[in-house]
């Protein structure tokens, strides 16, 4: 079945940067693009950017340019995401995502498990 | 960027009540609406999506209806199990965004 598992929890001091994965199974890798999205403790859900499989063609969203970057390895259908620059308000739950689409419409699915990245000092 | 709200923020709901759960985008969004269902401690998954499509696999309580930019999500009949926070979502254009939760809890 179409899966996608993450990279287990990180902590994380203000400043630095962490990269979580996002291993993809059960279909083409390479047909799907990739969303990321956060949840901050008890907060509503964020979207970060998109990464197309094919082309590595990226789009983030404005509050994170410059911090963000998203990209893959298909030789392992793996997807990553790196945030630098961390400080204690990126503490959250962050999720990978495959972006399904129809004539009508794009939505998110499966989600990954989330990784749980906690910013500290 | 286009504005998701989504209303009410929380309800108390019994088992067996109709639910209707709203989401207003700041504009037009034609059929680019999904609906996500959250619950505690697990990551989102998709119920309907394009409006009205229902996800396979998703009981037939659910429905989703709405165009342009008023939508929303009906449950026919609450079941012990639809108790969860529920999302909108926008994808029409990036960033795509959410609303921001509709909590279902027991009455």
């Amino acid at each position: 079945q179409v899966q996608l598992v993450q990279s287990g929890a990180e902590v994380k001091k203000p400043g630095a940067s962490v990269k979580v994965s996002c291993e993809a199974s059960g279909y083409t890798f390479v047909s799907y693009a990739i969303n990321w999205v956060r949840q901050a403790p008890g907060q509503g859900l964020e979207w970060m950017g998109w990464i197309s499989i094919y082309n590595a063609k990226t789009k983030y969203a404005q509050k994170f340019q410059g911090r963000v970057t998203m990209t893959t390895d298909t030789s392992t259908s793996t997807a990553y995401m790196e945030l630098r620059s961390l400080r204690s308000d990126d503490t959250a739950v962050y999720y990978c995502v495959r972006e399904r689409g129809g004539t009508t419409s794009d939505w998110f699915d499966p989600w990954g498990p989330g990784t749980l990245v906690t910013v500290s000092s | 960027d286009i504005q998701m709200t989504q209303s009410p923020s929380s309800l108390s709901a019994s088992v067996g009540d109709r639910v209707t759960i709203t989401c207003r985008a700041s504009q037009s969004i034609s059929t680019y609406l999904n609906w996500y269902q959250q619950k505690p401690g697990q990551a989102p998954t998709i119920l309907i999506y394009a409006v009205s499509s229902l996800q396979s696999g998703v009981p037939s309580r659910f429905s989703g209806s709405g165009s342009g930019t008023e939508f929303t999500l009906t449950i026919s009949s609450l079941q012990p199990e639809d108790f969860a926070t529920y999302f909108c979502q926008q994808c029409y254009s990036p960033p795509r965004t959410f609303g921001q939760g509709t909590k279902v809890e027991i009455k």
